[in-house]
């Protein structure tokens, strides 16, 4: 049993560079999240997915588009990308919505803008 | 919106001590949640707690749900070397009409043998 698996681990870009990061989980969980991480500020939510064909923006949503094609899958895509973008990105699930449901993460995607 | 303010960011202890750290915020929590995360990996939860007043123990880690639900406490008992990470604490509660999860910054913690 994978869990939440993230796509790729390490990813170097140039700025304005365009690129996807993929999240799949294999539990059949409804909710997926993308967070980020930076030194000092702990992790903070860009947007979540309540279910296949749905997102919702999170807390720091600027500059990422997200879809949820299909309920295992929740890709994260920077457009056009800016150093401020350089960051760790965590994927997580949850099997529902209900407030006693733990998050599930990923190992995180180290992404460096130059 | 909500803030968590965890505490102490890091801490340096001996191999054997006890440890405490805690989060609390000026809102009100329905879960709070810890979680330990290791160099290069995903954070791992340790500890849910569901009700306020709560007190739950895995294995050397206890950790309480405030009776005023807006702080929670993590203790690690005998530490080991292997209890180095960061820890996380989390709250889930009601912000502008949608349930969000709150994360803390951290608490570093480094063991030495």
């Amino acid at each position: 049993n994978a869990g939440v698996t993230q796509t790729p681990k390490f990813r170097v870009l140039k700025t304005g560079q365009s690129m996807t990061l993929l999240c799949a989980q294999d539990m059949n969980h409804e909710y997926m999240y993308w967070y980020r991480q930076d030194p000092g500020m702990g992790l903070r939510l860009i947007h979540y997915s309540v279910g296949e064909g749905t997102t919702a923006k999170g807390e720091v949503p600027d500059g990422y588009n997200v879809s949820r094609l299909k309920k295992q899958n929740f890709l994260l895509g920077l457009e056009s990308a800016a150093p401020s973008q350089t960051s760790v990105y965590f994927c997580a699930s949850t099997r529902d919505r209900g407030g006693n449901q733990p998050q599930h993460f990923g190992d995180g995607t180290r992404l460096s803008i130059l | 919106g909500q803030q968590l303010n965890q505490s102490p960011q890091s801490m340096f202890i001996q191999e054997g001590e006890d440890v405490s750290m805690n989060c609390t915020s000026s809102s009100i929590f329905n879960t709070w949640l810890w979680y330990k995360q290791d160099p290069g990996e995903g954070p791992v939860l340790l500890i849910a707690l569901y009700k306020a007043g709560e007190l739950t123990s895995n294995g050397r880690l206890t950790a309480q749900f405030g009776i005023t639900r807006k702080d929670s406490f993590l203790n690690i008992s005998a530490s080991i070397p292997s209890d180095v990470g960061i820890y996380f604490c989390a709250g889930r509660g009601w912000q502008g009409g949608s349930e969000k999860l709150v994360f803390g910054k951290g608490t570093k913690l480094t063991v030495n043998p």
